[in-house]
């Protein structure tokens, strides 16, 4: 069993539409929770990042922790074509020498004009 | 300004071969790390250096030689290439540790023939 495990996709919904994107994991050592955007041919970019059980909003993106169930999703409102890109989520137990991501294995997301 | 380039971008050679990959931040981050994504953009770390000092080696195969000339800069060597080596190598830095971003470069796409 994978320490991150990812809904694979791939996603299309249309333009407008909500997304939603989750991850489980299995490592209760994680604190940092992360979900980066790749785009096809780049490197992956960070979108954002909580370390707490919660919602954390930031635009149309929103992401959410449940530490005690182990998963974390994102959300992302009002869809537009330049979201479509993979989406990765990415966990750290922080602390010297554990500075690693662990990554799912990312969603292909695709927003249909 | 790039603030993590590695070169080169695209690498094509012959199963046996030596070949080497650069990577440098401008960032002036003092922690840098090398990942590999495989054909199914599973993305996964492989060495992490801070200071140039070697933190997490991630069981990767002696052929793989990490190289950190200061803490700007963190190439790759790989001796004798196999078929399983093709994927993308992304090299990344942070600053410090417990939790800060991630910055990746564009990646390395490397073909064994």
């Amino acid at each position: 069993q994978k320490e991150v495990e990812q809904d694979p996709g791939p996603l299309s919904v249309p333009e407008g539409a909500i997304v939603s994107l989750n991850c489980t994991y299995s490592n209760s050592a994680f604190q940092y929770f992360m979900w980066y955007r790749q785009y096809s041919r780049k490197g992956p970019e960070l979108l954002m990042y909580t370390y707490s059980s919660g919602n954390k909003e930031d635009g149309r993106f929103t992401a959410q922790v449940d530490k005690s169930s182990k998963y974390i999703s994102l959300f992302i409102r009002d869809s537009q074509p330049s979201d479509s890109a993979t989406y990765l989520c990415a966990m750290s137990q922080g602390g010297f020498g554990n500075e690693k991501l662990t990554f799912g294995t990312g969603t292909r997301l695709t927003i249909i004009p | 300004d790039t603030a993590v380039s590695q070169t080169p971008k695209y690498l094509v050679t012959q199963m046996g071969n030596d070949k080497s990959i650069k990577c440098e931040q401008n960032l002036g981050h003092d922690t840098m790390y090398w990942y590999k994504q495989d054909s199914k953009k599973f993305l996964k770390i492989m060495f992490s250096y801070n200071n140039k000092e070697l933190i997490i080696n991630e069981t990767v195969p002696n052929r793989f030689s990490p190289k950190s000339p200061d803490k700007a800069h963190l190439n790759l060597h790989i001796n004798s290439l196999e078929l399983g080596d093709s994927a993308v190598y992304f090299c990344a830095s942070s600053q410090g540790y417990g939790y800060n971003e991630q910055f990746f470069g564009p990646g390395t796409r490397l073909t064994v023939l």
